[in-house]
């Protein structure tokens, strides 16, 4: 299979602990994207790369969210200190390159995250 | 900004009646619309999307949406429902360069 992966599918974690979640995206796709997901909303978009270059980051990615993508491959999202609010669905989608931008994204099946 | 309102959160129907879930954005720019559908325990799946052109984009299974400017909505429909639709529908919306934003979500509910 050679869709969007993501590592691991659930974590559990202790209020103020550091957690870090992995996207493996479609190989050939160069962009990549993280939203996050909570009960009865949709996906909110938190940021995105191109090969390795963040290109955008949402007001919602506070100082405690850091995300990269050193090798322009699978990329890591880390929440330090984490707070019963991020609890939620993280979900990561990969798309080729596209001139235009028509934001066709495929998405991986998310990790769930849930602080106590 | 552009934005999406998904104008019902909850849509129930009978397996074999026709179904429409509504969606509304708001751009000050020409926009990308998208459905995408959600089933239970997987990820979210792009079911069609509208770029430019025949303002009645079909999709798998079954579903088309028409894309009205002057009403800025893009409406998403099925004649005839099974039970296997059910699922949670996301609209979105792009403009060139920025990244999909989605609405609330709508979600089918086909009982027998």
């Amino acid at each position: 299979d050679t869709g969007v992966s993501q590592d691991p599918r659930h974590k559990i974690t202790k209020r103020g602990q550091n957690v870090t979640f992995r996207c493996d995206p479609i190989s050939e796709h160069n962009r990549l994207y993280w939203y996050r997901q909570t009960l009865g909303q949709g996906p909110e978009f938190l940021t995105y790369f191109q090969n390795e270059a963040q290109l955008e980051k949402s007001r919602l990615l506070s100082d405690r969210f850091s995300a990269e993508r050193p090798k322009g491959s699978f990329s890591t999202l880390e929440i330090q200190r984490t707070e019963q609010g991020d609890s939620a669905m993280y979900l990561c989608a990969s798309s080729p390159f596209d001139r235009a931008g028509t934001g066709e994204l495929f998405f991986g099946e998310g990790s769930r995250l849930t602080v106590l | 900004a552009q934005s999406v309102t998904q104008l019902d959160s909850q849509v129930p129907v009978f397996e074999e009646a026709p179904v429409e879930l509504r969606c509304n954005y708001s751009s000050s720019v020409s926009v990308y619309l998208f459905w995408y559908v959600q089933y239970p325990n997987q990820g979210l799946q792009l079911l069609l999307k509208y770029l430019s052109g025949s303002t009645l984009v079909k999709g798998i299974n079954g579903f088309e949406a028409e894309f009205n400017k002057s009403q800025t909505s893009f409406h998403l429909r099925k004649p005839s429902v099974h039970i296997s639709d059910t699922a949670e529908y996301f609209c979105a919306v792009s403009e060139v360069g920025t990244a999909l934003i989605f609405g609330k979500g709508t979600t089918l509910s086909v009982s027998s």
